[in-house]
């Protein structure tokens, strides 16, 4: 079964610094990962995906996440963190067992990003 | 485009009651999802629409819960009838199929408490 984790519930970050969210997967496959954001009261929102090329992956609001193979992860990242950043991130990974279209989330990371 | 939309935004009801929440998805996508969100279960898939057919609905809960897609712009999800521990976050998804980096993109989500 296709999965991940999220091994930290929370990240904590001043303003300015740089950030790091983790995430690691478990896949039978070739990977698909997914990261989205959720700021209070709202929907997941999309910030970026690795299908194939690249190891590093740009997306929206100036993040991107690395691919690594050997390390099986996808951490998401962000030169300078902003208050506003602050949210819940949740990593995913595309369920090929059980059809394609699946997604299987991680259980999220709060990021606070302090002033 | 408007992204998906679902209403209400909020449902406060009494235990016994039958509940419908709405849904309608980014036009010119043929998947639908429906995801359920919980402090304790996190962000769980209840079901899936491809071209207004279901084609997997091993998460739904119970009987309690059905869901409908009477046509391409329109899908309700239902509990009748309604209990507290059903009180959560409901979001709906929408995708459309072009291959493995297909993106799902949420709306805001309807806040149900059942009291």
């Amino acid at each position: 079964a296709q999965s991940v984790a999220q091994p930290e519930d929370q990240v904590n970050v001043a303003e300015g610094n740089p950030l790091t969210v983790k995430c690691t997967y478990s896949v039978s496959g070739n990977p698909y990962l997914f990261w989205y954001v959720q700021y209070p009261n709202r929907g997941l929102q999309f910030l970026l995906k690795y299908i194939t090329g690249d190891n590093l992956v740009k997306g929206s609001y100036g993040f991107e996440a690395e691919f690594n193979k050997s390390q099986t992860s996808f951490h998401l990242k962000k030169p300078s963190a902003l208050v506003s950043d602050s949210a819940l991130y949740f990593c995913a990974v595309r369920d090929i067992d059980t059809g394609f279209q699946k997604l299987v989330f991680g259980t999220g990371t709060r990021l606070l990003v302090s002033p | 485009d408007a992204g998906v939309i679902q209403s209400p935004r909020h449902e406060v009801t009494e235990m016994g009651q039958e509940v419908t929440l709405r849904c309608k998805p980014i036009s010119g996508h043929d998947y639908l999802f429906w995801y359920r969100q919980t402090m304790m279960r996190g962000l769980e898939l209840l079901i899936y629409f491809n071209n207004n057919v279901p084609i997997d609905d091993s998460g739904m809960p119970e009987d309690r819960f059905s869901a409908k897609m009477p046509n391409a712009s329109f899908s309700t999800l239902k509990i009748q009838p309604s209990e507290p521990r059903d009180s959560a976050v409901y979001f709906c998804a929408s995708s459309l199929k072009r291959g493995f980096g297909d993106t799902q993109y949420f709306g805001p989500g309807t806040r149900l408490t059942v009291l």
